[in-house]
């Protein structure tokens, strides 16, 4: 069965660091999928990025960047020069199978990050 | 552009009651549409998806149903809620194969008294 595991709860940060968010996820199958999602404070979750486990390149993307290693089962999120309008809960999810169906998505329990002014 | 609405944004029910929480997606056509339930400090949980009319599929045993009279309108129900049925309710939208790629509306909190 899949899991995925975000150990950090709460995270508070002072604008201007650099955070990351740690993800661990476990799966039996070969292919599979990871996602990140963002929920500000107004509720609706936002996709941020899609991975397939067959594409270990990091990626970034403005001030985000993720870290995709296979051989420690992570895929960590780091925001560069944090912001207030950063502050929000994050999501990872993992969706086993080679479609990455929503049907299969698999949600992290999520990490509550506050940036402080 | 697409969009997607939720209502009410906020519910207090008593034990017992009925619900119903709706959703609507504008500008698509065929959505697959999803009803989430993230209970407080938990990720969140697939309760139903449809991929049309009709047609519904249950992920979880419970009290709750769900129902698709419309292309574009997805109805969360119970006929008597339980305490346990508190939580922050998300439906969701995508198109095309089931991707994890989805779009959330506003959600709605509910709480049962």
């Amino acid at each position: 069965a899949q899991k995925v595991t975000q150990a950090q709860t709460e995270i508070s940060v002072v604008e201007k660091e650099d955070v990351t968010l740690d993800c661990v996820y476990e799966t039996r199958d070969t292919t599979y999928y990871l996602f990140w999602y963002k929920q500000p404070p107004s509720g609706e979750l936002v996709f941020l990025i899609r991975r397939n486990s067959f594409d270990e390149q990091n990626e970034i993307s403005g001030r985000y960047s993720w870290n995709f290693q296979k051989s420690t089962s992570s895929f960590n999120f780091t925001i560069t020069a944090s912001q207030v309008v950063d502050s929000a809960v994050y999501f990872c999810a993992l969706s086993e199978g080679p479609s990455g169906s929503a049907r299969q998505l698999t949600f992290g329990s999520g990490t509550q990050l506050t940036v402080l002014p | 552009s697409q969009t997607i609405h939720q209502w009410p944004a906020t519910l207090v029910q008593p034990v017992g009651s009925p619900l119903s929480l709706e959703c609507t997606v504008e500008g698509t056509s065929n959505p697959n549409l999803y009803w989430y339930r993230q209970a407080a400090g938990r990720g969140l949980q697939l309760l139903f998806y449809s991929v049309g009319i009709g047609q519904i599929s249950s992920e979880v045993p419970q009290n709750l149903s769900a129902s698709r009279p419309q292309d574009r309108q997805f109805i969360l129900s119970s006929k008597k809620l339980l305490l346990s049925d508190s939580g922050f309710y998300l439906c969701a939208w995508n198109r095309g194969r089931f991707t994890g790629e989805l779009f959330f509306g506003e959600g709605s909190r509910l709480t049962v008294l």
